[in-house]
């Protein structure tokens, strides 16, 4: 079975500073990871995604997220944090062989102060 | 272009009735996902129709939930005999396509559903 964790249900961090939001995940097969972004009363709405090749990969609003294999995590990043950033992020993995359904972490609100 | 619509936007009904939920995938899309939304068991997923194959149904909680896509476009999901734990937001996603996991889905506005 697949799975995702997000260790952190609350980042807080100060407009300008780099900001970071961890994920790990666990698949039979090989992953395709995606970021997703919820604000109030809002959908979903895709960031990123890693299916194969360059581990570091660059997504929407200058978010970027680093794929690695050996400590099964993608965690996502970004260099300089705006208070719009201040979101729910969302982790979800599916993989080859598995179907093309999403299997979401629970999330992590995404707080970003003056 | 546009994205996916669901309707209603907020539906409350009553213990015991039927609901019925649309959504409109982004056009061309050939995958259409429904999930559900709710406090106590976060985002789960239903139900994933592609094309004309047999739909993928493991998500489904029990037999009083059942949904439909008609002509490779619109869906419905309907939830029979309404109880409270029903109660959620249903998300409808498409994604363009054919069978690989690796396509990014886009997600609608979900239908906030509130049973009383």
């Amino acid at each position: 079975a697949q799975s995702v964790a997000q260790p952190e249900d609350q980042v807080n961090v100060a407009e300008g500073n780099p900001l970071t939001v961890k994920c790990t995940y666990s698949v039979s097969g090989n992953p395709y990871l995606f970021w997703y972004v919820q604000y109030p009363n809002r959908g979903l709405q895709f960031l990123l995604k890693y299916i194969t090749g360059d581990n570091l990969v660059k997504g929407s609003y200058g978010f970027e997220a680093e794929f690695n294999k050996s400590q099964t995590s993608f965690h996502l990043k970004k260099p300089s944090a705006l208070v719009s950033d201040s979101a729910l992020y969302f982790c979800a993995v599916s993989f080859t062989g598995g179907g093309n359904k999403l299997t979401f972490g629970t999330g992590t609100q995404l707080k970003v102060e003056l | 272009g546009a994205g996916v619509s669901q309707s209603p936007s907020n539906k409350v009904t009553e213990k015991g009735k039927d609901v019925e939920l649309r959504c409109d995938p982004i056009s061309g899309h050939t995958a259409l996902y429904w999930y559900r939304q709710s406090l106590g068991q976060g985002l789960e997923f239903l139900i994933y129709f592609q094309g004309n194959s047999a739909p993928d149904k493991s998500g489904l909680p029990s037999d009083r939930f059942s949904a439909e896509r008609t002509g490779g476009s619109v869906s419905t999901l309907t939830i029979q005999r309404t109880q409270q734990e029903d109660s959620a937001v249903y998300l409808c996603a498409s994604s363009s396509g054919p069978t690989r996991s690796s396509y990014e889905q886009y997600f609608g506005p979900g239908t906030r559903l509130t049973v009383t």
